[in-house]
């Protein structure tokens, strides 16, 4: 099956400071790739829909500024947390979308997350 | 207001028995639903879908069944191993949401299967 990866899976950070995580379709291209946030005992929140080429497309609640999406190229996506605070830290999980043959839909994979501390 | 809701957060098993999760759904519009299992620490991985135009779908020990009606679905596994302990995500989409891949998840049932 398709496959994502993230980098990196951990980083620790201090606060104030800025952070990348990428997000990158390894065998296939995803003109929309989408940006989650896991809070503990919580499920899968979606932050914003990543479009390749243009804008993303942020959720309610979430700060544009604050979460900087970039989707350069049809197999990167990139999240940057700027300003980092101790309440951002979480687990942030990309996903990307590809078209299934055999189910004649797209399909969403999901890449093995990025767990972001910040101290 | 919570459209995808899994109102149990644990269940515990049996090895060898049979696991069954459930998930409602509250928006009739949703013509597409898959589960997915996640360890901690790591991305979700798919499981197992169904759309709206059928009532089942089985894939080796993992069946998924959609009663639209009551918009319920819930996924059985058969036989409960204990490599299944994990967290279940119940999720779904709306028509052209597919093509958007935008889903709406639950909040997830954690399966623990003891030998």
């Amino acid at each position: 099956g398709a496959v994502v990866s993230q980098h990196p899976s951990r980083v620790i950070c201090k606060s104030g400071t800025s952070v990348k995580i990428e997000c990158r379709s390894l065998d296939f291209q995803a003109t929309t790739m989408f940006w989650y946030r896991q809070f503990p005992k919580k499920s899968l929140m979606l932050m914003a829909t990543s479009n390749e080429g243009s804008k993303a497309t942020y959720e309610q609640g979430v700060e544009k500024d604050k979460f900087l999406i970039n989707h350069a190229s049809l197999t990167l996506s990139t999240l940057t947390v700027t300003s980092a605070h101790p309440e951002d830290s979480s687990f942030y999980i990309c996903s990307a979308i590809a078209y299934s043959l055999g189910e004649g839909f797209y399909e969403q994979y999901f890449g093995p997350g990025t767990r972001l501390t910040v101290t | 207001d919570q459209q995808v809701k899994q109102n149990s957060p644990s269940l515990s098993v049996q090895e060898g028995r049979i696991s069954i999760l459930n998930c409602d759904y509250t928006n009739s519009m949703f013509d597409y639903f898959l589960w997915y299992k996640k360890y901690p620490a790591e991305g979700p991985t798919f499981l197992i879908s169904i759309s709206s135009i059928k009532d089942k779908n089985e894939d080796g020990r993992f069946t998924v069944f959609l009663n639209k009606s009551a918009k319920h679905l819930s996924l059985h596994i058969v036989p409960s191993q204990p490599g299944d302990s994990a967290v279940y995500f119940c999720a779904a989409s709306a028509p052209d949401g597919g093509s958007q891949g935008n889903l709406i998840f639950g909040k997830g049932t954690k399966l623990s299967v003891k030998p």
